[in-house]
């Protein structure tokens, strides 16, 4: 069962570099979304989408991007890299009339 | 965006001890949820609470959702080792909109 998976699990970037970061679900779950993890500051949600071609952001989508063009993928953009995107990101999936949202394991990216 | 104030930000308890935590918020939620981080994981959902007074348990967790709808409170009953992780509180007043509290880190000596 592998449920919402990420990859990588952690990335060095330097600033300006681009970077895809990846996110698959195999529950058929419409919705799907991408959070930053700060310390200090819980989870904040970038974007999400409600199912393949829709796309919205979230509270924190400057200098990220996203696409959905199927079901199962959700990746999430860095076109260049800035040190403030050091965070742990963390992708979920559900579906909309439901509350639960399943989290990957997250990506630990560092931007230098 | 939203502010979710979650208190406390960690709690060195031990072994067997009661633990309480709690959200609150300028806004009012149509629900609230309470998840638990483990270390090097995603967050997992403990409780779900979708009306105003509700009072849910599961094991030795018991979750409130608030009369005003702006806090909710999670207490833990007889904790024990592997209860040590990051609890969070999320507020949900749209679909596909969630906010999160910033965690409180709970530490269990044996």
């Amino acid at each position: 069962n592998a449920g919402v998976t990420q990859t990588p699990k952690f990335q060095v970037l330097k600033t300006g570099q681009s970077m895809t970061l990846q996110c698959a679900q195999d529950m058929n779950h419409e919705y799907m979304s991408w959070y930053r993890q700060d310390p200090g500051m819980g989870l904040r949600l970038i974007h999400y989408s409600v199912g393949a071609g829709i796309t919205d952001q979230g509270e924190v989508p400057n200098g990220y991007n996203v696409s959905r063009s199927t079901t199962e993928d959700f990746p999430l953009r860095l076109l260049s890299a800035a040190p403030s995107q050091t965070s742990v990101y963390f992708c979920a999936s559900g579906h909309p009339t439901d509350t639960e949202a399943f989290f990957g394991q997250g990506t630990r990216l560092t931007v230098v | 965006g939203q502010q979710l104030n979650q208190s406390p930000q960690s709690m060195f308890i031990q072994e067997g001890e009661d633990v309480s935590m709690n959200c609150t918020s300028s806004s009012i939620f149509n629900t609230w949820l309470w998840y638990k981080q483990d270390p090097g994981e995603g967050p997992v959902l403990l409780i779900a609470l979708y009306k105003a007074g509700e009072l849910t348990s599961n094991g030795r967790l018991t979750a409130q959702f608030g009369i005003t709808r702006k806090d909710s409170f999670l207490n833990i009953s007889a904790s024990i080792p592997s209860d040590v992780g990051i609890y969070f509180c999320a507020g949900q007043w749209d679909f596909n909109k969630f906010y999160f509290g910033s965690g409180t880190k709970l530490n269990v000596k044996p």
